[in-house]
């Protein structure tokens, strides 16, 4: 079945170091792949997407993503975290490949502590 | 630009009322998603829209949930009766193409007592 996963539903990081939230993925074909980040009370917003290219993918706010394609991963990474980053993080695939419906992930929290 | 704009905020109605969100997408987008968001379910797609027609609407969840696009610039979803187990948070979302990013409204916060 065509999905994506995150296995942690949360994930606490020392602000300062560096971070990593982890999205696996499973769909037939070329991924295309996509972050989002939800601030509490507030819709969904985009951080960054892989389609074709360079491997590692750079977003906003200091956030980038590696495609792996042979681990069928796409990690959100940050070198250095900020308490203001603690927010709930969604990785999407682009499925079926030829339409513009997303599959989410089930979220990560993210938690940056003082 | 205003981005996407829903409304209201937040609604509170009681079970068998019938309750109408709106959503009015990005100008020039011509992609438009419903979700929803749960705890227990996550974010769940319920229909999209493509150029006002719905392509997709295998995630509306039963008879009493329906959706429309009259034009480019407006979107209702209909729940009719609702439920409390229809409580929720509604989002909607739209994109210039299938490449592009979707950009998500800031919400409807459905409450059915």
């Amino acid at each position: 079945a065509q999905s994506v996963a995150q296995p942690e539903d949360q994930v606490n990081v020392a602000e300062g170091n560096p971070l990593t939230v982890k999205c696996t993925y499973s769909v037939s074909g070329n991924p295309y792949l996509f972050w989002y980040v939800q601030y509490p009370n507030r819709g969904l917003q985009f951080l960054l997407k892989y389609i074709t290219g360079d491997n590692l993918v750079k977003g906003s706010y200091g956030f980038e993503a590696e495609f792996n394609k042979s681990q069928t991963s796409f990690h959100l990474k940050k070198p250095s975290a900020l308490v203001s980053d603690s927010a709930l993080y969604f990785c999407a695939v682009r499925f079926p490949y030829n339409t513009d419906k997303l599959i989410f992930g089930t979220g990560t929290r993210l938690q940056v502590f003082p | 630009d205003a981005g996407v704009i829903q409304s209201p905020r937040h609604e509170v109605t009681e079970m068998g009322q019938e309750v109408t969100l709106r959503c009015k997408p990005i100008s020039g987008h011509n992609s438009l998603f419903w979700y929803r968001q749960t705890m227990m379910r996550g974010l769940e797609l319920l229909i999209y829209f493509n150029n006002n027609v719905p392509i997709d609407d295998s995630g509306m969840p039963e008879d009493r949930f329906s959706a429309k696009m009259p034009n480019a610039s407006f979107s209702t979803l209909k729940i009719q009766p609702s439920e409390p187990r229809d409580s929720a948070v509604y989002f909607c979302a739209s994109n210039a193409n299938k490449n592009n990013e979707q950009f998500f409204g800031p919400g409807t916060r459905l409450t059915v007592l």
